[in-house]
């Protein structure tokens, strides 16, 4: 069975900090990936996409970047946060058509 | 642009009674609406979903009900239990990569 995990579980940085947020999958090959961020009491908001390897779309101007070293890793990074980057992060895979996505545990990020 | 709409934005019902929450989208090619349920500080989890080639949609307490022509749907839930509250969001999509999802209804259910 398919699988996804994402850590750390939750982050405190500091302003101008760097970031770096993992996210891999198990049981399925190439899978399309997601990064959303979820600010407090809000809705889902998509930052990154991937089809492939490689292939990143970004759907915010941002100081955040994605990147997909391998198939079915997914990384979110910046090289500076800021305090507007504090929010719940979540990693979701999906085979794209009718069969929904499913979310990784999430990532709550507190920036200080 | 693609878009699409949730209310209301926060739902308060006795245990026992009916919960609605309504969804309108904007893009008519959206053939896909899952739904999805988030309890406090988890991860969304799809709880059913609709295709455009079906009105409606039942599992157990929960259905679904697809207008294609008005371009909303709706997640009803039955005979609501205490466990059901949670943030609840719909999304509309193409059978493509992305997910266009609304902005969430928090579900109160009062015992």
């Amino acid at each position: 069975s398919q699988t996804i995990h994402q850590w750390p579980a939750t982050l405190v940085q500091p302003v101008g900090s760097p970031l770096s947020l993992e996210c891999t999958v198990e049981g399925t090959s190439n899978p399309n990936l997601y990064w959303y961020r979820q600010a407090a009491g809000r809705g889902l908001q998509l930052l990154f996409y991937s089809v492939g390897i490689g292939q990143i779309s970004s759907e915010v101007p941002q100081n955040l970047s994605a990147s997909r070293p391998q198939d079915r890793q997914f990384i979110l990074s910046s090289k500076k946060l800021l305090l507007s980057d504090s929010g719940f992060y979540l990693c979701a895979w999906g085979t794209g058509g009718h069969y929904g996505y499913t979310f990784g545990s999430g990532t709550r990020l507190t920036v200080v | 642009g693609e878009n699409v709409e949730q209310h209301p934005s926060t739902l308060s019902v006795q245990e026992g009674d009916s919960a609605v929450i309504k969804c309108t989208y904007s893009d008519s090619a959206s053939n896909y609406f899952p739904w999805y349920k988030q309890e406090l500080g988890k991860r969304p989890q799809l709880i059913i979903d609709i295709r455009s080639n079906v009105g409606e949609k039942k599992d157990q307490r929960i259905a679904v009900t697809l207008n294609k022509t008005a371009k909303h749907f709706s997640l009803h839930i039955t005979e609501t239990q205490p466990e059901d509250s949670a943030v609840y969001f719909c999304a509309a999509s193409k059978g493509t990569y992305k997910y266009i999802f609304g902005t969430g209804t928090r579900l109160k259910v009062l015992a």
